[in-house]
Order: C-alpha cells, then sequence, then structure tokens
C-alpha cells in the first residue's frame, strides 16, 4: 500500500456508458496528477492539480473529465470512450512547491472499453 | 524542455548476474533524477532519487545509480538480479513538480 488508493482496480464499460475512477490520498500531499500508460507507449500525462486547480491538460479529449475536490481526492469521469482509450490510468501524488520530492502512484485502474 | 531516454526498450539477464539500466537526461540545469520500478498490474514505486551531493545513491531493494554530469547520465545498477526483480523500470527527470519520463526498460530475468 502507497498512501494512494485507486477504484475500482478493474473496470470494463461499453463505448455508450458513463463511470468515474477514483483516487484518494492522505499522505498530505497537495498536487494530484493523472497519468495514461498504454501497451507499448511512454506514459502519458493527462491531467495535474496543484492546490486543487488544474494546471496542466495535455490535449486530452473532452470525454475525459477530471474533478478535484479537495486535495486527497481526484476524479477521473469518462463518457462515450472509444476502445483505443483501453489503458491502465495512474493517479499519483506529490508535494508542491517541491522539485525534488518525487510522485507517489497507485496501482492504477485497468480500464478495458467493449 | 527535459527529455529522459532510456536506449533498451528490453533487457534480459540471468539470475544472480549483475544488472546495469541506462538512462541519459537532458535538462538546463541541475537535476532532480528518479528510478521506479513498475511490476505487472501496479502502479509504479520509488526505487531511489538524486538530488545533490554523493553521485552514488543507494536505493531500495540492493539497487544503486550513479550520477554522472559529464554523460548525462543516470545508469541504474544492481550486483546481483533476482526472479523478483522481473519488471519495468522507469527513470525520470524533474522540472519544478513535473516529471518527466523516459519510456522504460523490461527487465526479465532468466532462472
Amino acid at each position: 500500500e502507497t498512501g494512494v488508493t485507486q477504484t475500482p482496480r478493474h473496470l470494463v464499460m461499453g463505448m455508450t456508458n458513463k463511470k468515474s475512477l477514483k483516487c484518494e490520498q492522505h499522505l498530505g500531499h497537495n498536487a494530484m496528477y493523472w497519468y495514461k500508460q498504454s501497451a507499448k507507449k511512454p506514459l502519458e500525462l493527462m491531467f495535474v492539480y496543484s492546490l486543487e486547480e488544474r494546471v496542466e491538460n495535455n490535449s486530452v479529449p473532452s470525454r475525459f473529465s477530471p474533478e478535484c475536490p479537495n486535495s486527497s481526492h481526484l476524479f477521473l469521469h469518462l463518457h462515450t470512450l472509444q476502445p483505443e482509450d483501453s489503458a491502465l490510468y495512474l493517479c499519483a501524488s506529490s508535494l508542491v512547491p517541491s522539485e525534488g520530492y518525487g510522485y507517489t502512484f497507485g496501482s492504477g485502474t485497468r480500464l478495458t472499453v467493449v | 524542455a527535459q527529455s529522459v531516454t532510456q536506449p533498451d526498450i528490453h533487457i534480459t539477464v540471468s539470475e544472480g548476474a549483475s544488472l546495469e539500466l541506462r538512462c541519459n537526461y537532458s535538462y538546463g540545469a541541475t537535476p532532480y533524477l528518479f528510478w521506479y520500478v513498475q511490476s505487472p498490474g501496479q502502479g509504479l514505486q520509488l526505487l531511489l532519487k538524486y538530488f545533490s551531493g554523493d553521485t552514488l545513491v543507494q536505493g531500495i531493494k540492493g539497487f544503486e545509480a550513479e550520477f554522472k554530469r559529464s554523460q548525462s547520465s543516470f545508469n541504474l545498477r544492481k550486483p546481483s538480479v533476482h526472479w523478483s526483480d522481473a519488471a519495468e523500470y522507469f527513470c525520470a527527470v524533474a522540472s519544478g513538480n513535473m516529471l518527466t519520463f523516459g519510456g522504460g526498460t523490461r527487465l526479465m530475468v532468466k532462472p
């Protein structure tokens, strides 16, 4: 257990469904991140929240919608996804400002879009 | 902009053999460097990090890494690999609060 908890661990959804991924940390961190990890592709940074404000949105399609209600919780709302969105979605947290702190990752949600 | 290159996509070593995973970075200032390990279906776990000072950094699970500024490298080493070390390894450099990751090296361990 790393201190960053992601639920669910596995999710299968149809292209017309709406679902949400949840990430929770109680490490006292104040920045949270969503990454997408697809097979044979590098880690892709999707969104960054620092002090509960979105500071990064890396050209992610609008079918992905993040939400950060407080510094301990981060959601990724999913709707009308495509099969190519199937991947491991990783949440991470860190302390800002602290350049050398590094990230603590959750175990990820394995998403399959059918 | 910063970047990280891990030249080896796959590496296979025999159990008990030594290991070196390569990492080269591009960054204008003094870098903060990290190595993470990812077991199948899991998140990334921090192995070690370099901020400043001693260029040889010790980490968990018997790993170490050496920072070489002249070569812009931060290679990960282990003197004797165990079967449980089979995983994917990621090198990363920090810029502000953002980490930039390399493409990863998948390590396979032969009995």
